[in-house]
């Protein structure tokens, strides 16, 4: 079973518009961390934001936003008046503990075009 | 500041080709990492070490060796290429080794088996 899971692949909207990517995860752990990780066509990886397990409070920062809710596992994230400069590929990632370490596991991604 | 350090950016190898691809980190990271990234599959663990002489496997090791001598070095030995490694490759490294704060990734390698 997967860790971590983006179930939207792709999704396509027209600038202005809201847009939710869904993120779903799965840990035994009690103490865990949560990340979302932008990708743009340039190709590097841009740190967005990390939770840990103990809070679940929703954060805003600017027109971003997320939603982290323990009791579905779900770590979820919009975007308001979506922008042609969010198309990007987007990545939810864990870090749990697994034999004693800490590994980070992505999720596959979610690609978002963002039509003028 | 340098961040994480990737070296070679593009690379084509032949069949059975071995290689090292390098990555350094100037920030005093206790955790490094290599991942792979392909179509539709996300960015998958290869190796990953909490420190200097520590390593361990990630989940798709096979084919790849990695060694830390140094907190700041982390390379990725391919010991004899096939095409199913043709990939784009990033090194991350994170602060300590609980990684409860975020990674920073190397600009990746593209590399092609052919």
């Amino acid at each position: 079973a997967q860790k971590v899971t983006q179930a939207q692949t792709e999704i396509s909207v027209v600038e202005k518009e809201d847009v939710t990517l869904d993120c779903v995860y799965e840990t035994r752990d009690t103490t865990y961390y949560l990340f979302w990780y932008k990708q743009p066509p340039s190709g590097e990886l841009v740190f967005l934001i990390r939770r840990n397990s103990f809070d679940e409070q929703n954060e805003i920062s600017g027109r971003y936003s997320w939603n982290f809710q323990k009791s579905t596992s779900s770590f979820n994230f919009t975007i308001t008046a979506s922008q042609v400069v969010d198309s990007a590929v987007y990545f939810c990632a864990l870090s749990e503990e697994a034999r004693g370490r800490r590994a980070l596991t992505f999720g596959s991604g979610t690609r978002l075009q963002v039509q003028p | 500041n340098a961040g994480v350090t990737q070296t070679p950016k593009f690379q084509v190898l032949k069949t059975g080709q071995s290689m090292t691809l390098q990555c350094a980190q100037d920030m005093n990271h206790e955790y490094m990492s290599w991942y792979r990234q392909d179509p539709g599959m996300g960015l998958r663990l290869i190796h990953y070490s909490v420190g200097a002489g520590i390593t361990d496997q990630g989940e798709v090791p096979n084919g790849y060796n990695v060694s830390r001598s140094t907190t700041e070095d982390f390379p990725l030995r391919l010991l004899s290429a096939a095409p199913s490694q043709t990939s784009v490759y990033f090194c991350a490294s994170s602060l300590d080794r609980n990684l409860n704060t975020e990674a920073f990734f190397g600009q990746g390698t593209r590399l092609t088996v052919v």
